[in-house]
């Protein structure tokens, strides 16, 4: 089935830094790329979205890059503000198949 | 605004239990999933259901079982709890699986 490795788990920044956080993804068959961020004691929502037809996808700060050849793609948040410190889950989902394999999650830290 | 609700939030049982999570949506959705969270562990699938007669496992459902009673609900079920089994639990639906998927506001149930 499909693995997806998240990486790093924590990751501390200065407000106002970038953050990136890296998924690689095992099955090549996967087409769908979902980001979802969990603030503390809240429930996971998705933030941003990418499918295996686009390289590249912008929203405001967030940015999300896939390398298919690769395997892998990164959410990269500019201008890191204290309201983005939560916890970010990457998954990826097969193009026949009916269901998202998620990270292991990374826990990012903005001080102010 | 439609959503997605669990009861109980939260949940402190002994080992050999039998204990029931619900969930219910008012988004219409025909896609719902039950998925157990961990640190470092992600958001692991359970089982999902595309309709009432339609049940699927998912990663990790050893120890688990599910019930589709209708369109709007979906009750994840622990036979006989053991301490492992102490973690964060989402229901989430969706309209399709390369679509948002939106997560309830979480279980947590702790077996001691």
């Amino acid at each position: 089935g499909e693995n997806v490795e998240q990486h790093p788990s924590t990751l501390s920044v200065q407000e106002g830094d970038s953050a990136v956080i890296k998924c690689t993804y095992s099955d090549s068959a996967s087409n769908y790329f979902p980001w979802y961020k969990q603030e503390l004691g809240k429930r996971p929502q998705l933030i941003i979205d990418i499918r295996s037809n686009v390289g590249e996808k912008k929203d405001q700060r967030i940015a999300v890059t896939l390398n298919k050849t690769a395997k892998h793609f990164s959410l990269h948040i500019t201008e890191t503000q204290p309201e983005d410190s939560a916890v970010y889950f990457c998954a990826a989902k097969k193009a026949a198949g009916n269901k998202l394999t998620f990270g292991g999650g990374t826990r990012v830290l903005v001080k102010p | 605004d439609a959503d997605v609700t669990q009861t109980p939030r939260n949940r402190i049982t002994k080992t050999g239990k039998r204990i029931m999570l619900e969930c219910s949506q008012t988004k219409g959705h025909d896609r719902m999933y039950w998925y157990r969270q961990d640190p470092g562990l992600g958001l692991r699938l359970i089982y999902y259901s595309f309709d009432v007669k339609d049940i699927n496992k998912g990663e990790i459902s050893d120890g688990y079982s599910v019930s589709r009673q209708a369109q709007a609900k979906f009750s994840l079920s622990l036979e006989s709890a053991i301490p492992n089994q102490t973690a964060l639990y989402f229901c989430a639906t969706s309209v399709a699986s390369n679509t948002e998927a939106f997560f309830g506001q979480g279980t947590r149930l702790t077996v001691v």
